[in-house]
C-alpha cells in the first residue's frame, strides 16, 4: 500500500466551478501535511501547509482529519491558471509524495 | 536569490551505459534531497543528506545509483549501470533544517534521463 494515495484524475471543470481532492496517508507517525503544486514539465512548489484546525489561502483551503487519515484540497472559483498536478505530502523524515491529481480549468 | 541549480537539463543514454547528475544547493541549506519523479508519478526520495552525511538512503538501489555530497554544498547523482527502468526526472531539492511547519523543499528544475 503507498503511504500517500491519491485519486490522479483528471478533474475537468469549467472556470468558476469548486473542486475537491482528498488524499489518504498510512503511517499515522506522519508529523505534517502540505499541498504541492506541480505546473507540466516543472518542479513542484509549496502551495500550503495542512492542520487539523483547516487552512486557508484566498480559493484555497486545506483540511485534516487525524483519526480518519484524511486530507483534503477544496479549490473555489477555479481560474485557468489552476490547472496543474495538485500533490499531496506527508512528512516523517523527509517529506511523502502522492501520485497527484491532475486538474484542467476549461474556459 | 539564487535557486537549486541542476546539470544537466536532459540525458539520453543506452541501457548498461553510466549517467552522472550534478547538483547546487540554495546557499546556507544544510539539507539536500534525490528525489525520482517516473512519469505520473509523484516524486520518490531516494537520499537525503544533512551536511555532508547521509540521512536517509533506503530507497537508493544502491546496486546501481550511488550520491555524494563532498564539503556539504554541492552533490552528485551516479546510476550505473542505467535500466531502462531508469528514466525519469532526477530532482534535487534543499532546505534550511527541515520545521515540521514549514515543508518547505525547493526543488531544482530537474534532470531528464532517457534510457534506450
Amino acid at each position: 500500500r503507498k503511504e500517500v494515495e491519491q485519486d490522479p484524475g483528471p478533474f475537468n471543470v469549467p472556470e468558476g466551478a469548486t473542486v475537491a481532492f482528498n488524499c489518504t496517508y498510512s503511517n499515522s507517525a506522519s508529523q505534517s501535511f502540505f499541498w504541492y503544486r506541480q505546473d507540466c514539465r516543472k518542479e513542484p512548489k509549496l502551495l500550503m501547509s495542512v492542520y487539523s484546525s483547516g487552512n486557508e489561502d484566498g480559493r484555497f483551503t486545506a483540511q485534516l482529519n487525524r483519526a480518519s487519515q484524511y486530507i483534503s484540497l477544496l479549490i473555489r472559483d477555479s481560474k485557468l491558471s489552476d490547472s496543474a498536478t495538485y500533490l499531496c505530502v506527508a512528512l516523517r523524515r523527509a517529506l511523502t509524495f502522492g501520485s497527484g491529481t491532475r486538474l484542467q480549468v476549461q474556459p | 536569490e539564487a535557486g537549486v541549480a541542476q546539470s544537466p537539463r536532459y540525458k539520453i543514454i543506452e541501457k548498461r551505459q553510466s549517467v552522472a547528475f550534478w547538483c547546487n544547493p540554495i546557499s546556507g541549506h544544510a539539507t539536500l534531497y534525490w528525489y525520482q519523479q517516473i512519469l505520473g508519478q509523484g516524486p520518490k526520495l531516494l537520499i537525503q543528506f544533512q551536511n555532508n552525511g547521509v540521512v536517509d538512503d533506503s530507497q537508493l538501489p544502491k546496486d546501481r545509483f550511488s550520491a555524494e555530497r563532498l564539503k556539504g554544498v554541492d552533490s552528485t547523482l551516479k546510476i550505473q549501470p542505467a535500466k531502462l527502468e531508469d528514466s525519469a526526472v532526477y530532482l534535487c531539492a534543499s532546505s534550511s533544517p527541515l520545521r515540521p511547519d514549514t515543508g518547505e523543499l525547493f526543488f531544482g528544475e530537474g534532470s531528464r534521463l532517457t534510457v534506450l
